[in-house]
């Protein structure tokens, strides 16, 4: 089946600094993907759409200068958050939609990641 | 434009009685419907999806979702839960046909189970 792979599961940072996160698809290939934010208790929000080869595109509210998406490839998308502050302390979601031989399998999302900014 | 409510926040059972998790759509096209599973600190995963298909999905673990388009509904059950079913529980939302709609998912607010001995 397909499988989202994300790293870390887990990161702690000091405010001001960035961190990066990875989305792999291990056994398909992903010409979209898509970043989801999720605060306590509360439901996925979807930040942007990552598309493999452009621009990602971001939802309304959403700081594409804070919050750097990277597809480079159809395997990887990764989400960079630049100067993180405290109120960036969130669980971070990647989903991806497995599409293969004309079937649509449907989202398959990574394990998340929770960032600590402290 | 689509959404999705998810009418209980907290549902609480007993082991080995029935589960009864409500949702309701909104779609100006022809969605598609989806149930995912959230254990604490982990991703989601897919327990069923209706996509035009039958109306009574069955998914993994014994769950099955109806969905009945007069009502607007698509509410997912379980004959009996089981302690290993407390999570969270997201109904989602894709409009497949919409132009440009056939990726965006959207999140109910989802409910907590809690199973009880």
């Amino acid at each position: 089946g397909a499988v989202v792979s994300q790293h870390p599961s887990r990161v702690i940072c000091k405010s001001g600094t960035s961190v990066k996160i990875e989305c792999r698809s291990l056994d398909f290939q992903a010409t979209t993907m898509f970043w989801y934010r999720q605060f306590p208790k509360q439901s996925l929000m979807l930040m942007a759409t990552s598309n493999e080869g452009s621009k990602a595109t971001y939802e309304q509210g959403v700081e594409k200068d804070k919050f750097l998406i990277n597809h480079a490839s159809l395997t990887l998308s990764t989400l960079t958050v630049t100067s993180a502050h405290p109120e960036d302390s969130s669980f971070y979601i990647c989903s991806a939609r497995f599409l293969m031989a004309g079937s649509d399998y449907g989202y398959t999302f990574g394990s998340g990641t929770r960032l600590t900014v402290v | 434009a689509q959404s999705v409510t998810q009418l209980d926040s907290h549902v609480s059972v007993s082991e080995g009685t029935p589960v009864l998790l409500r949702c309701n759509y909104s779609s100006s096209y022809s969605p598609s419907l989806f149930w995912y599973v959230q254990h604490p600190n982990k991703g989601l995963q897919l327990l069923l999806k209706y996509t035009s298909a039958a109306t009574l999905v069955k998914g993994i673990n014994g769950f099955e979702a109806e969905f009945k388009k007069s009502e607007t509904s698509f509410h997912l059950t379980k004959p009996s839960a089981h302690m290993s079913d407390a999570a969270e529980y997201f109904c989602v939302v894709s409009e497949g046909g919409s132009p440009g709609g056939g990726n965006k998912l959207t999140f109910g607010t989802g409910t907590q189970l809690k199973v009880e001995l």
